[in-house]
């Protein structure tokens, strides 16, 4: 029972490089997440979708770009990384049948220098 | 704007004693209230909730009381254990809102035996 998978664990960015955060889960849940979790600020919304093809800007956007090609996949990418992004990124899924639990994926920590 | 307040960390305590961490917050309306915990090196996962006033959330000997009168949704057990050190933090959501959670900033528990 796989849950919500992330991909990689750990990161080091050049200022300026891109990459993408991975995500899957096998739970079939419409509605996916990013967070970013700074020290002492709690959890920040990036982006969600509630399907495939549906994505949709929450607080924090700006640097990040998604897709959602597949109900499983939910992809994170950072064009040009700067050390503002410098977090630990959570993925997580619900859907309208979860009863309002999310699930979490163990989280990737990126570092830009 | 809607938002969760949370008591700073980190609390620390012996094993057995009471355990408090306060949440209050602001909403427009009347959402959900949730604490998820985050053991270390991992994601969050949910461990109670409360969907209107009134409700007792509880969950491994944890408890929290959904006040509307003080907008508030503090967690409490009454004997911590050292296999609760971790970083609990308290979320509202709205209905029909995708799911979506607003955190705070979470607070940081370290029990020693």
């Amino acid at each position: 029972n796989a849950g919500v998978t992330q991909t990689p664990k750990f990161r080091i960015l050049k200022i300026g490089q891109s990459m993408t955060l991975q995500c899957t889960q096998d739970m079939n849940h419409n509605y996916m997440y990013w967070y970013r979790q700074d020290p002492g600020m709690g959890l920040k919304l990036i982006y969600y979708s509630v399907g495939a093809g549906i994505t949709d800007k929450g607080e924090v956007p700006n640097g990040y770009n998604v897709s959602r090609s597949t109900t499983e996949d939910f992809p994170l990418r950072l064009e040009l990384a700067a050390p503002s992004q410098t977090s630990v990124y959570f993925c997580a899924s619900s859907s309208a049948s979860t009863n309002e639990k999310l699930f979490f994926g163990s989280g990737t920590q990126l570092s830009v220098l | 704007g809607n938002s969760v307040t949370q008591m700073e960390g980190p609390v620390t305590l012996s094993e057995e004693a009471f355990l408090t961490i306060n949440c209050t917050y602001t909403a427009t309306g009347y959402p959900s209230l949730f604490w998820y915990v985050q053991y270390p090196g991992e994601g969050l996962q949910l461990l109670l909730k409360a969907t209107k006033a009134d409700d007792k959330g509880s969950n491994k000997g944890f408890e929290a009381t959904y006040r509307k009168e003080t907008t508030s949704f503090h967690l409490e057990k009454g004997s911590v254990q050292v296999s609760d050190s971790a970083v609990y933090f308290c979320a509202l959501m709205f209905s029909g809102g995708y799911n979506k959670l607003i955190f705070g900033a979470g607070t940081r528990l370290a029990v020693h035996p």
